[in-house]
């Protein structure tokens, strides 16, 4: 169901960039990449988003490469509330128009002080 | 803080009971989203609502139902319920339609079914 692969953990020292990639070779020309993150005991919040250009907020960085086949979620500077599972999604469309967003299980971050 | 409000926060009753979940989207937003997280699968789409009207269907069982009144507040209604229905209910609200949009995520119900 999942249309995006990660990996299941990645780990981090604080104050050091992190690189989370994600691979979603089936992206069709109108989707856009989302990432969302969980926090511990809380619900998923939005990260970033963007469609085929680099896109930067004040969270986070999105590079996506040239042919839309993989992106990388770039955290500048890790910190220790930056610990949570990273979710890279895209839009599932199904026979007849219907959509959902498919969470797949995420990559969880650990940050060590 | 998302905007988006759910209440109870915690939920216990046992098996073959019926629940009532509610969800207040942010304030302008007329979509509201029902999710499931379970440790097993994950989180789970379950249902879209816009503006009062059902607008897209997840995996959502027979037993489960949903609602959107006018003041766009949504209900999210378990019946008959499971061992297996013990979860993280999310409430997520957008402005339009789209699953292109940005979803803004409540803080859950957790339901435990003993």
């Amino acid at each position: 169901d999942a249309k995006t692969t990660q990996p299941n953990s990645m780990e981090s020292n604080e104050e050091e960039p992190v690189h989370l990639p994600c691979n979603h070779s089936t992206i069709s020309g109108t989707d856009y990449i989302h990432w969302y993150r969980q926090l511990p005991s809380q619900g998923p919040e939005y990260v970033i988003h963007g469609l085929t250009s680099n896109v930067n907020n004040r969270m986070a960085s999105l590079a996506i490469a040239e042919d839309r086949k993989s992106s990388t979620l770039i955290l500048h500077r890790a910190t220790l509330r930056d610990a949570a599972v990273y979710y890279c999604i895209l839009r599932d469309v199904h026979q007849g128009g219907s959509e959902k967003l498919v969470f797949g299980k995420g990559t969880k971050l650990t940050v060590n002080p | 803080d998302s905007g988006v409000t759910q209440t109870p926060k915690h939920l216990i009753t046992a098996t073959g009971q019926r629940v009532t979940l509610r969800c207040s989207p942010r304030s302008g937003d007329l979509s509201v989203y029902w999710y499931q997280q379970s440790l097993d699968q994950g989180l789970q789409f379950l249902i879209q609502y816009y503006n009062g009207e059902e607008r897209a269907k997840g995996n959502i069982l027979e037993r489960f139902s949903a609602q959107q009144f006018p003041d766009l507040h949504s209900e999210l209604n378990l019946s008959s319920l499971e061992l297996g229905d013990s979860a993280l209910y999310f409430c997520a609200s957008s402005a339009g339609t789209s699953f292109q949009e940005t979803q803004y995520f409540g803080p859950g119900t957790r339901l435990l079914v003993l």
